[in-house]
């Protein structure tokens, strides 16, 4: 198993400054992956964080606005930069396997 | 693509009613497929899972479902309801190519006194 310790929880930010959002996993893992959920709807991926290369991207999401980091196994972040009021969302952070899956608690950001 | 459909944004049922979330998923394999609970202001908790062991799966709160392979199905059920079942739930499919989870728009469950 794993544990995930994400922070901030929650964060209320000025339009047009970003936010990084840190994921510490107890143990080294080779998957690490960003979701979004807007107010009232599902879990969209945004990418996948690769250890020593550039993250994957889903479509709709790109590098300029969510950069992320994955400097080692065991850590990652991702920015949401230059934000907006429609950037308002929870972010998670998530690790697995086809068994098993962990998540951070959240960050719940609203953007004023 | 692989995808999961949710059938109904939103089910009430009354307290004592049998509960059942739909589930469909398209895969051309079989999946390894997820239902979670999120309560008001909470993260993700796991209910259940199948991973291609039994097809009827037990998960916490006395929810289960059933994976039907003939109609790509995955439906969560629950006897009787309780008001404390009151919460958004989705069901989700392990995408194998990415190694992440997909997951359905979600159904809200209401639960009536």
């Amino acid at each position: 198993s794993a544990v995930i310790s994400q922070k901030p929880s929650r964060d209320i930010c000025q339009r047009g400054t970003s936010l990084t959002i840190q994921c510490q996993v107890d143990s080294q893992v080779t998957m690490m992956f960003w979701y979004r959920q807007q107010p009232g709807q599902s879990l969209t991926l945004i990418a996948t964080a690769n250890q020593g290369s550039e993250a994957t991207y889903e479509s709709g999401f790109v590098i300029d606005k969510f950069p992320i980091s994955r400097p080692n196994l065991t850590f990652s972040t991702l920015t949401v930069s230059n934000m907006s009021p429609e950037d308002s969302s929870i972010y998670l952070c998530n690790t697995g396997s086809n068994t098993e899956a962990f998540f951070g608690q959240g960050t719940r950001l609203t953007v004023v | 693509a692989q995808s999961v459909t949710q059938l109904g944004s939103h089910v009430s049922v009354s307290e004592g009613a049998l509960v059942l979330l739909r589930c469909n998923y398209s895969s051309s394999v079989p999946p390894y497929l997820f239902w979670y609970v999120q309560y008001p202001n909470q993260g993700l908790q796991l209910l259940l899972k199948y991973t291609s062991a039994a097809t009827l799966v037990k998960g916490i709160n006395g929810f289960e479902a059933e994976f039907k392979k003939s109609e790509t199905s995955f439906h969560l059920t629950k006897p009787s309801a309780h008001m404390s079942d009151a919460a958004e739930y989705f069901c989700a499919a392990y995408r194998r190519s990415q190694g992440n989870l997909i997951f359905g728009k979600g159904t809200k469950l209401s639960v009536k006194p």
